[in-house]
């Protein structure tokens, strides 16, 4: 199966920096990569799909990029109500497997 | 509005089994793939497997093979996941989700990430 990493686990960074996420998959995956962001209690929510397309209704500071192995998720510019952990799935196949998650908070 | 709606939290035994329901409003049920997802307290997200509800094809995470079945009553738009053999490691909140078609700018379609999500069913596995 292929396996999903993704890096840093965790990062605090202040409001307005620009973040990155980076999702590593064990083997190519072409674009089929989509984003998750949970908040704290609450139901994960889609991003990003197809490894750069912006889900209807996400704000534009959010970006992903990426194909094959290698992907990022991009924060523009960091607001205080991006705190969450954000996912990487693969799925163009089974097992859809998520990354490892990573937690944003705010410094 | 277009969503999953699922059963309410519930507390079993070890070695019992436990059924969640997921009920979809405001879409055709039977078009699209429904998953399940797991959470264990304070962990990542574990991807259980999905059902075709129209066919009642089922694709299972070789991890739970043999131990999870999933089921559709398109009659009633309601897809069901039923855990059996339970230990406190099965303590997680689960979830359903609907996997999304989307056609690329070439124009081929193909199934992709999970945009709608249910609310989840906490389930406690405690003696």
């Amino acid at each position: 199966d292929i396996q999903m990493t993704q890096s840093p686990s965790s990062l605090s960074a202040s409001v307005g920096d620009r973040v990155t996420i980076t999702c590593r998959a064990s083997q190519g995956i072409s674009n089929f990569l989509a984003w998750y962001q949970q908040k704290p209690g609450k139901v994960p929510k889609l991003l990003i799909y197809a490894a750069s397309t912006l889900q209807s209704g996400v704000p534009s500071r959010f970006s992903g990029s990426g194909s094959g192995t290698d992907f990022t998720l991009t924060i523009s510019s960091l607001q205080p109500e991006d705190v969450a952990t954000y996912y990487c799935q693969k799925y163009n196949s089974a097992p859809l497997t998520f990354g490892g998650g990573t937690k944003v908070e705010i410094k | 509005q277009v969503q999953l709606v699922q059963s309410g939290a519930d507390v079993k035994n070890p070695g019992a089994s436990v059924k969640v329901s997921c009920k979809a409003f405001e879409y055709t049920f039977s078009n699209s793939y429904l998953h399940w997802v797991r959470q264990a307290p304070g962990q990542g997200l574990e991807w259980l497997g999905w059902i075709g509800p129209g066919s009642g094809v089922t694709k299972t995470a070789q991890k739970f093979q043999g131990r999870v079945t999933m089921t559709s009553d398109t009659s009633i738009s309601t897809a069901y996941m039923e855990l059996s053999r339970l230990t406190s490691d099965d303590t997680a909140v689960y979830f359903c989700a609907r996997q999304m078609y989307y056609y690329d700018n070439d124009n081929r379609g193909f199934y992709g990430a999970f945009d709608i999500w249910g609310q989840g069913t906490t389930v406690t596995v405690s003696s």
